[in-house]
């Protein structure tokens, strides 16, 4: 069955530090795959979506992805973070073009340390 | 106006009363969603309209009624609240491209 993994549940960076939050998944076929934040007392925001093609993909405010396959993996990544970065992130699967039957991962809460 | 608006925010239902969460969007798009989040767990698909027509998950198949008056407004309709029907509720609407998620509706259930 398909499903995502974020192995993390909480991640704290400091403010400036790099930043890597995990995603892996199970999925036969051709995945598309997302990554949404949901910042504090707002709504799930997509920072950026990975279609087949370059495997790593640019996002909204600094935020890259890179899906392997032969890792299963989605990771995203951020060179510096900012203390505006603090929300909780969720990585997702669908099955096609149609994304919005998405499989959620249960997401990661990034706190930032000043 | 790319926003997708929940009323209300925040409900509380007696267990065993009908709950009715509703939503809205002005972006003409032709496909609204409804998914349940719980604490710590992921958001889960309940439903969704392709236009006029209703797709239901078939775990959640006989759990949850919907109504799509309008190409604007979409409901979730609970008949009878249970304990485990309290969740965050979003909404979300697409048209070919990424989803619009509204603020969604916490739904408390005592």
């Amino acid at each position: 069955a398909q499903s995502v993994t974020q192995p993390d549940a909480r991640v704290t960076v400091s403010e400036g530090a790099s930043l890597q939050l995990r995603c892996k998944y199970s999925y036969f076929g051709t995945p598309y795959l997302f990554w949404y934040v949901q910042y504090p007392r707002q709504g799930l925001q997509l920072l950026l979506k990975y279609y087949p093609g370059d495997p790593v993909v640019q996002g909204v405010n600094g935020f890259e992805a890179e899906f392997s396959k032969s890792n299963s993996s989605f990771h995203l990544r951020k060179a510096s973070v900012h203390w505006s970065d603090w929300a909780v992130y969720f990585c997702a699967v669908s099955m096609n073009y149609n994304q919005g039957k998405l499989i959620f991962g249960q997401g990661t809460k990034l706190s930032i340390k000043p | 106006d790319t926003t997708v608006k929940q009323n209300p925010r925040y409900k509380l239902a007696r267990v065993g009363k009908p709950v009715n969460l509703i939503c809205s969007q002005t972006m003409n798009h032709d496909t609204m969603y409804w998914y349940q989040k719980k604490p710590n767990q992921a958001p889960k698909l309940l439903l969704f309209y392709y236009d006029k027509i209703l797709n239901r998950e078939a775990d959640t198949f006989e759990k949850f009624q919907s109504s799509r008056p309008n190409n604007s407004f979409c409901s979730l309709y609970i008949g009878s609240a249970g304990l485990e029907y309290s969740a965050m509720y979003l909404c979300a609407s697409s048209r070919g491209g990424w989803l619009f998620f509204g603020h969604g509706t916490k739904l408390s259930v005592l």
